[in-house]
């Protein structure tokens, strides 16, 4: 079966830029969650989606936002890029709380 | 914001080697404990979700506890080969469903 689908896989956006990329969870996964990794930091936890309801939300400002539609594929919105942005982002998504998280291959997001 | 530990940062060893690494966790409301991997120019991988104290749980050579009383799990790879070589994190997850993530344990693997 199809995995997770991100696209696009590299961007490169100017500061003061906005950007949104995709996410495409494994059919039937209704729980998307983002993460952000930059170099020399862990993965960091952006947000999590259910069933089209936010329901968690990790410590970044509010320039980071997103969207889950009703076929539970996800969007992530950043706006007024900074250079502090660039990183890989990966979108994970699952079954149901009792199962690990399937990773998509992520975005790499370089802001200049 | 949880602070999840895990030792050793990095970690060398010959093919054939067993090893193990540390994850701790606050005990705290926690509710489940993800362990995954992460190879170089892929995505990660996951290995366990672990729930229970005293929960072990196998998948080929590499095995994993759980003690959520004192909040920590150990991840061992028994007989290490060239493509366990990898990037090991661990990831308590809350009663809100939310995964924190540790900074990893590196693991190179000489042949």
């Amino acid at each position: 079966k199809a995995g997770v689908t991100q696209t696009p896989r590299y961007l490169i956006k100017t500061r003061g830029q906005q950007v949104t990329l995709s996410c495409s969870p494994i059919s039937g996964h209704r729980s998307v969650s983002w993460y952000q990794q930059t170099p020399g930091q862990g993965l960091q936890f952006l947000f999590e989606y259910f069933s089209e309801t936010q329901r968690n939300k990790g410590n970044f400002p509010g320039r980071f936002s997103g969207r889950q539609f009703s076929n539970s594929r996800s969007e992530m919105n950043v706006s007024t890029l900074e250079l502090g942005d660039s990183a890989l982002y990966l979108c994970a998504s699952s079954l149901s709380a009792s199962y690990g998280y399937t990773f998509g291959s992520g975005t790499r997001l370089t802001v200049v | 914001i949880l602070n999840v530990e895990q030792s050793p940062q990095s970690l060398h060893v010959q093919e054939g080697d067993s090893t193990n690494f540390t994850c701790s966790f606050p005990s705290s409301n926690f509710y489940a404990l993800h362990w995954y991997r992460w190879e170089t120019a892929k995505s990660p991988e996951a290995l366990f979700v672990m729930t229970l104290n005293g929960d072990e749980k196998k998948k080929g050579r590499i095995s994993a506890t759980l003690n959520t009383k004192e909040g920590y799990s150990y991840l061992y790879i028994k007989g290490s080969q060239p493509e366990d070589s990898a990037t090991y994190l661990c990831a308590p997850r809350n009663a809100g469903n939310m995964l924190t993530f540790g900074g990893g344990t590196r693991l190179m693997v000489k042949p």
